[in-house]
């Protein structure tokens, strides 16, 4: 099966700053398509998990244009620009192009 | 409004089956795949396998397929998990999600709790 590290299990911002999530595939994410299926996700306290980012790069409708999604064959970031204190949260990558579907380990935004 | 709502979790014994539902409303349930993943105490996230919208396929996590079982009832826009024989390792929180053609889970239930403890 396909293997999602996220390096980082917690990162720390202040509000206002940048700061990206990393993801590395075992193996390449592109299908035949010509898309990759890795999609990202968000998960705050007392909400439902929320989809981010899909075919790596592609926002989901609602999602503040500070979120974006980058990356190719296996390395692949979340980058959220001009961090807001609500961006506290879980962050997952996913990928989807072979089955067992598996996520990554997970990184937790904090505030510093 | 999309929702998936999960019920049937609680406290089970190590051995004992159990079975969770998710009732969705506000899109066309019988157009999506469906998958069920589960988030441990220690907040990892496991994929445990979906169904194919109209029922006749389904995926498992290999570790997973022995044990559970996954099925819908399209008329009742209601997907179920049957897990049997259950381990203190099941102890999770279990969401149910759709995948639409893009192949990402694009909506998630609040999740609901299992603990397996004697």
């Amino acid at each position: 099966q396909i293997t999602l590290t996220q390096q980082a299990e917690s990162l720390w911002v202040s509000p206002g700053e940048k700061v990206s999530i990393t993801c590395r595939a075992s193996q390449s994410l592109l299908y035949t398509d010509g898309k990759h299926y890795l999609s990202w996700y968000q998960q705050r306290p007392g909400q439902t998990t929320k989809a981010l980012i899909y075919h790596a790069s592609i926002r989901t409708d609602g999602v503040p244009t500070r979120f974006i999604g980058s990356g190719s064959g296996t390395e692949f970031t979340l980058s959220i620009e001009d961090v807001q204190p609500e961006d506290i949260a879980l962050y997952y990558c996913l990928q989807t192009l072979k089955k067992p579907s598996t996520f990554g380990g997970g990184t937790k935004l904090e505030l510093k | 409004e999309v929702q998936l709502v999960e019920s049937g979790g609680g406290l089970v014994q190590p051995g004992a089956s159990l079975k969770l539902s998710c009732v969705a409303s506000g899109f066309t349930f019988s157009d999506y795949w469906m998958s069920w993943v589960r988030q441990t105490p220690g907040k990892t996230m496991e994929w445990i396998g979906d169904i194919k919208y109209d029922g006749s396929y389904t995926n498992y996590a290999p570790s997973l397929k022995n044990r559970f079982t996954i099925s819908r009832d399209n008329a009742k826009s209601t997907l179920y998990l049957q897990m049997s024989n259950v381990r203190s390792e099941d102890t999770a929180t279990y969401y149910c999600t759709s995948s639409g053609k893009y192949r990402f889970f694009d909506y998630w239930g609040q999740g609901v709790m299992v603990t397996v403890s004697s």
